[in-house]
């Protein structure tokens, strides 16, 4: 059973371009959150979707902004990057739906390190 | 969410048992304490969670203090690879998703040989 994917594992960008991040979650969960995580800091909540629509949203500005397909997998994209916007960007994963079993654990990818020189 | 209070870092010796403690004095009635894990290069890692009983898992326990204004995570018997930053989390669990999780900046625990 595949966890929660990410990709790329590493990508170096410049000032002022895009970046595309792309997240697979774990199988059975239909909810996806992004993070950021400066060195040095615990993750930064960015937003959430379910049911391909944000649910949730930090205190990230509208450069940030994100997807999600019917298949639950997920994008997040970045406009006019900033040297400050150099951090790790996890994805996690969890299921809305299974009240039952569903504990509030998230799922966590391995992240995507993003280099803005 | 209620903030919460860790100590930057700490150190343990290989097979004793790490408590990491956690101050939340400002929980409210429904919020439950949650433990995740980040060992160096890898996403987190969920431990365990309570709202104001004791848990116990194959990873770890949690005490939870009376009064719910702190807690301890136990790790039973510390090893090399538990090594990771430890984050106390507080939230609100509305029972459907996971709403987003404020962390903190965490304890850093070292086992040490």
């Amino acid at each position: 059973d595949a966890g929660v994917t990410q990709s790329p594992t590493h990508l170096i960008k410049t000032r002022g371009q895009q970046v595309t991040l792309r997240c697979s979650p774990k199988s059975g969960h239909d909810t996806v959150s992004w993070y950021q995580q400066a060195l040095g800091q615990g993750p930064q909540f960015i937003f959430q979707y379910y049911e391909e629509e944000e649910r949730q949203r930090g205190n990230f500005p509208d450069r940030f902004s994100g997807h999600q397909f019917p298949n639950y997998s997920s994008e997040l994209n970045v406009n006019a990057l900033l040297l400050g916007d150099s951090a790790l960007y996890l994805c996690a994963s969890s299921s809305f739906t299974s009240f039952g079993s569903n504990t509030g654990e998230l799922f966590f990818g391995e992240g995507s390190r993003l280099t803005v020189l | 969410d209620a903030k919460t209070t860790q100590p930057t870092s700490m150190d343990c010796a290989e097979g004793r048992a790490a408590n990491l403690p956690c101050n939340h004095s400002t929980i409210s009635g429904n919020e439950y304490v949650y433990w995740y894990r980040q060992i160096h290069s890898q996403g987190p890692q969920y431990i365990i969670h309570g709202l104001k009983n004791n848990e116990t898992n194959e990873m770890a326990s949690l005490i939870i203090t009376e009064d719910r204004k702190s807690s301890t995570l136990i790790l039973p018997h510390a090893t090399l690879r538990d090594t990771a930053v430890y984050y106390c989390i507080v939230r609100l669990y509305s029972g459907g998703g996971a709403d987003g999780l404020t962390f903190g900046k965490g304890t850093h625990l070292i086992i040490q040989p």
